[in-house]
């Protein structure tokens, strides 16, 4: 199936500073998206992007769509703790029929020192 | 309020038990999904649903089974064939022709 590899796995960072994840895929997708996981809890949706260079925001948070559609970024600015959690991409190509949901990364695990 | 629920948060399961998780949704959404999750690893597709009375197998459908007869909800039970069923299980739903998933907050399976 399609595989995914995001990384970094895991990132222990101080209050305010930035930080970068990416993930990359094994085959072309048209859909990225980011999504954040508290303990315990499902993910929630952060951003969603849909065309190759495409750039957005939400607050502190961009996301990008890779040139290549093989992978997205997600960075995140003057982290503050509540930011803590697991941060997963998704992706998708609507051209596969034979599969009609999301394929997900393996996830970032952000911690944040006050 | 609009959301996706699940139940049991907890559910223990004894050795050549089926089990069965809930999930229900009042969002309207066509397609439905079943995921599972172990430490430290990602979402695994298990099942999914793009409209009533039909669903699809995903990465890791064996062991499993799920049925549609409502828009509203789509069960997914563990067999016993499953043989490593402790797991983190998250339902999500979407309109169809979206990408866009909302999750449930999850049931954690564990066995006995």
């Amino acid at each position: 199936g399609q595989q995914l590899n995001q990384s970094p796995q895991s990132m222990f960072i101080q209050e305010g500073e930035d930080v970068s994840m990416n993930c990359t895929s094994s085959s072309i997708f048209n859909t990225w998206l980011w999504y954040k996981q508290d303990p315990g809890e499902g993910p929630v949706l952060l951003i969603a992007l849909y065309k190759a260079g495409e750039l957005t925001s939400n607050g502190r948070l961009t996301a990008q769509f890779g040139i290549t559609r093989k992978d997205s970024f997600l960075n995140i600015s003057a982290s503050i703790p509540s930011d803590v959690g697991i941060y997963f991409c998704a992706g998708q190509n609507k051209m596969d029929t034979g599969r009609r949901a999301l394929t997900f990364g393996s996830g970032t695990r952000l911690q944040v020192q006050p | 309020d609009g959301g996706i629920t699940q139940s049991p948060k907890y559910l223990f399961r004894k050795e050549g038990q089926n089990v069965t998780l809930s999930c229900e949704q009042n969002l309207n959404h066509d397609a439905m999904y079943w995921y599972r999750q172990d430490p430290g690893q990602g979402l695994r597709l298990i099942y999914y649903s793009q409209i009533v009375n039909d669903f699809q197998k995903g990465d890791i459908a064996e062991g499993y089974s799920v049925s549609r007869e409502k828009k509203e909800s789509f069960p997914l039970t563990v067999t016993s064939a499953q043989k490593n069923p402790t797991a983190f299980y998250l339902c999500a739903s979407s309109i169809t022709g979206t990408e866009k998933l909302f999750f449930g907050s999850g049931t954690q399976l564990s066995v006995l």
